[in-house]
């Protein structure tokens, strides 16, 4: 089946350091990749998405590499500050069909430390 | 533009209850799309709708109705509540084209006891 899944839970940063979140997926034929950002008590709020013929993409402060061999994404943050804070998913489209739908995983919680 | 909006916020239930959570945007987009969120287990796909009229089956259905009469409306129908239907509930739209960045409201926050 298709799943999506984190290799951490919690991730603790000092700021002005950049951050890494990673995130591991299972479905070869996933056309999207996209990561989301939960602050405490709102919805998730898109941040960057990659399509899965790239390697790499940026957008401000954020960095999304895509690894097809090991089915490995990742999003770099740069400069990390307390705004930051909060929980991070990826999602990728499921290989059924250009319907809309996602697959989150189970998501990370960054700490920004002051 | 609004965006996605869900009322209410706030809900408590007694187990038995039925209630409606209602949804709506203002973007235009064909998918709309029911999560819930519980503590440690991300977000679940519920139901889901590609366009009025058309609806299907997600990941934890069952407990939940959907219907889609307009492209702007997709509300959600809770049966009977039972505290496994404890949780956050957010709807989210997004156009069916990628890419699928989906716009997600503010979330209801449901207790059942």
């Amino acid at each position: 089946g298709e799943s999506v899944g984190l290799h951490l839970p919690t991730l603790s940063v000092q700021e002005g350091d950049n951050s890494i979140i990673n995130c591991a997926y299972s479905n070869s034929a996933s056309d999207y990749f996209i990561w989301y950002k939960q602050e405490s008590g709102k919805g998730p709020q898109f941040i960057i998405d990659i399509r899965s013929n790239m390697d790499k993409r940026q957008g401000q402060r954020v960095t999304v590499l895509l690894n097809k061999t090991v089915k490995h994404l990742s999003l770099q943050i740069a400069a990390t500050q307390p705004g930051d804070s909060a929980v991070y998913f990826c999602a990728e489209t499921p290989s059924s069909g250009n319907t809309g739908k996602l697959i989150f995983g189970q998501g990370t919680t960054l700490q920004v430390k002051p | 533009n609004a965006g996605v909006t869900q009322t209410p916020k706030f809900q408590v239930l007694k187990t038995g209850q039925s209630m409606t959570l209602q949804c709506a945007q203002d973007m235009n987009h064909e998918y709309m799309s029911w999560y819930r969120q519980d503590p440690g287990m991300g977000l679940r796909l519920i139901h889901y709708s590609v366009g009025a009229g058309i609806t299907d089956q997600g990941e934890v259905p069952n407990g939940y109705n959907v219907s889609r009469s307009t492209t702007e409306d997709f509300p959600l129908r809770l049966l009977s509540a039972a505290p496994s239907q404890t949780s956050v509930y957010f709807c989210a739209s997004s156009r069916t084209g990628g890419p699928y960045k989906q716009y997600f409201g503010p979330g209801t926050r449901l207790t059942v006891t």
